[in-house]
């Protein structure tokens, strides 16, 4: 059982917005604003698209941004593409462990 | 350019001791506020964060793995070392290594992983 909540699996549509939801408590998401988003290929290692709730790193496009409200952090993609059909993970600091931990992972289905 | 490499044993037994050596380029594993951590992967799981060593030595494990797991750094040969002892099959995932900010505790670089196999 992961720390942080996350849908399963979301999909959409080329060109529509899209949000994903990760939800923990106040050790972790709520407490902190270190919360980061990841992005994953399958077969590939995760990729750094959002860190510190919503800064990008450089080379990210700005159709990704990220965001926090209380226990909750969101990612949003805008303007959807086939390319963007992968797994999402969150993760946030949390005093619980002095560590990191992730989310469950989102899959997203670009229709 | 910041690049990380996993390496170790593809195939191991169970009750035996994994040792994992993430082999960095492009930064230094003295200089302040980095980190490099230990993430792993079960076919077709989540990630799962399990260790973390900073540059002045501050070491953090994950709590379910802790007794199991020993995170070392060798700052002039650019490794850090997993260690992992008693492995069980459910321990069979891609390990990966990464590189990290005690600003932000965000990975920025991450390595390919490798594929660890804990079978008889």
């Amino acid at each position: 059982q992961s720390a942080l909540t996350q849908p399963a699996s979301v999909s959409g549509s080329p060109g529509q917005s899209i949000t994903f939801s990760c939800t923990g408590t106040s050790s972790d998401v709520g407490g902190y604003n270190y919360v980061s988003w990841y992005q994953q290929h399958p077969g590939k290692a995760p990729k750094l698209m959002i860190y510190e709730v919503n800064n990008r790193p450089s080379g990210v496009s700005n159709r990704f941004s990220g965001s926090k409200s209380g226990n909750t952090a969101s990612l949003t993609i805008s303007g959807l593409q086939s390319e963007d059909e992968a797994d999402y993970y969150c993760s946030s600091y949390t005093s619980t462990s002095t560590l990191g931990v992730f989310g469950g992972g989102t899959r997203l289905t670009v229709l | 350019q910041i690049t990380l490499k996993e390496s170790g044993p593809t195939l191991v037994q169970p009750t035996q001791t994994l040792t994992l050596t993430c082999t960095i380029s492009g930064f230094s594993l003295s200089k302040s506020g980095v980190s490099v951590g230990w993430i792993r992967q079960p076919p077709g799981k989540a990630l799962e964060w399990l260790a973390l060593i900073f540059w002045d030595n501050d070491k953090r494990y994950s709590p379910s793995l802790k007794n199991r797991l020993t995170i070392t750094k060798d700052t002039p040969k650019n490794q850090v070392v997993l260690t992992m002892t008693n492995v069980d099959p459910v321990d069979t995932a891609t390990y990966y290594c990464a590189h990290g900010s005690k600003v932000n505790w965000a990975l920025f670089y991450w390595g390919p992983g490798i594929l660890v196999t804990v079978s008889s």
